[in-house]
């Protein structure tokens, strides 16, 4: 039982290229979750998904784009990286039909864009 | 959104039991207060949740006061391995999924 997965752990990019943040959870959860995360601060909550088949805006999405490809896995993409999109991004899962409700996250990837 | 207030950082002896307070004058009756640990930049961790009753877990003590605007996460016995950045949330639900915000946390050291 893996939890939650996330790849790759790093990645450089240059800007205005493109790429996708793979994420995949084994507990069978209905809601997954992206994440930010800028030094010193809190996370962000950037799409989420509370089920399969739909996906919904959190708190900054601008320059991002989701997929959940089924009920495992939710992958974000960049278009067109930006400096500003450094950061390091997490993937959450949860199902809201069991107490506690709590989210599992993932190890995070860290991207660094130049 | 109910929002919370933290001390931004705190330090604690190896033994003792650390006292993290959290501050949501502004949380709805229907709101619970979530706690999350984020241990060196790994993801964020749940400890523990409640609505109006203290809780207890095997990780720790939730004190909420009567009038539900504060609360106090209480790790019993810290140890070295407690150190981390400490998230008080309040839970905000959307169409089934769970809106998590966060805050700057505090951040705990436990000291030897």
């Amino acid at each position: 039982n893996a939890g939650v997965t996330q790849t790759p752990k790093f990645q450089v990019l240059k800007t205005g290229q493109s790429m996708t943040l793979q994420c995949a959870q084994d507990m069978n959860h209905n809601s997954m979750y992206w994440y930010r995360q800028d030094p010193g601060m809190g996370l962000r909550l950037i799409y989420y998904s509370a089920s399969e088949g739909t996906t919904d805006k959190g708190e900054v999405p601008n320059g991002y784009n989701v997929s959940r490809l089924n009920k495992r896995e939710f992958s974000l993409r960049l278009e067109s990286a930006a400096p500003s999109q450094t950061s390091v991004y997490f993937c959450a899962s949860s199902e809201i039909w069991t107490s506690p409700n709590e989210q599992f996250f993932g190890p995070g990837t860290r991207l660094t864009v130049l | 959104d109910a929002k919370t207030t933290q001390p931004p950082s705190m330090d604690c002896a190896e033994g003792r039991a650390a006292n993290l307070p959290c501050n949501h004058s502004t949380i709805s009756g229907n709101e619970y207060v979530y706690w999350y640990r984020q241990i060196h930049s790994q993801g964020p961790q749940y400890i523990i949740h409640g609505l109006k009753n203290n809780e207890t877990n095997e990780m720790a003590s939730l004190i909420i006061t009567e009038d539900r605007k504060s609360s106090t996460l209480i790790l019993p016995h810290a140890t070295l391995r407690d150190t981390a950045v400490y998230y008080c949330i309040v839970r905000v639900a959307l169409q089934g999924a769970q809106k998590l915000v966060f805050g700057q946390g505090t951040r705990l050291t436990i000291n030897p």
